[in-house]
């Protein structure tokens, strides 16, 4: 699987939209783009995946660059609750394991 | 989506003494994961358990120290053996990531004094 590159920290304001960058410079054709996120004292939360296209659900957006290099993931009204870790995966679509980097450490701030 | 459970939420230990933890899912699954998260830091997959066979173990991990039972498709256990205090962490058991979407229990948070 690709090597994704995050930041290690963010901060934004409650109300605000939060983005949140990856480098996935060495992604292959084949590997999707997931994003998970961890709340303080649980177990990782799946958020949001794509291939090639831009994605939106309930709980964010997901942004490809037309050449899969980078994604962005969006939360457009961050709320206290988001505050966790993000966790940016790159991976062929049906391989069963997930390799965690080390994540960008999203606050929130009132 | 499916709904993991695990045993115990946390527990201490002595050093030297092993921990069983159990992993429920209200769902029947080809293969179920355990991760590790050492204080501070990112998940880091043990073993892929198997219904039926032996679970595959990543670098760095061994049967010895983490022997891993999947007596059926809706429940596995990790043993952590010989514990000592570089074990402390917090143990994760997870399904289903071939789906797109992975599923993790709450975790164990275990502490080896």
């Amino acid at each position: 699987d690709a090597k994704t590159t995050q930041p290690p920290s963010m901060d934004c304001a409650e109300g605000r939209a939060a983005n949140l960058p990856c480098n996935h410079s060495t992604i292959s054709g084949n590997e999707y783009v997931y994003w998970y996120r961890q709340i303080h004292s649980q177990g990782p939360q799946y958020i949001i995946h794509g291939l090639k296209n831009n994605e939106t659900n309930e709980m964010a957006s997901l942004i490809i660059t037309e050449d899969r290099k980078s994604s962005t993931l969006i939360l457009p009204h961050a709320t206290l609750r988001d505050t966790a870790v993000y966790y940016c995966i790159v991976r062929v679509e049906g391989a069963q394991k997930l390799v965690f980097g080390q994540g960008t450490r999203l606050t929130i701030n009132p | 989506s499916a709904v993991i459970s695990q045993k115990p939420s946390r527990d201490i230990c002595q050093r030297g003494t092993s921990l069983t933890i159990q992993c429920q899912v209200d769902s029947q699954v080809t293969m179920m994961f355990w991760y590790r998260q050492q204080p501070g830091q990112s998940l880091t997959l043990i073993a892929t358990a198997n219904q039926g066979s032996e679970a595959t173990y990543e670098s760095g991990f061994v049967i010895d120290k983490f022997p891993i039972s999947r007596p059926n498709l809706t429940f596995s256990t990790l043993t952590v053996s010989n514990m000592s205090p570089e074990d402390s962490s917090i143990y994760l058991c997870s399904v289903g990531p071939g789906t797109g979407k992975a599923f993790f229990g709450q975790g164990t948070r275990l502490t080896v004094v």
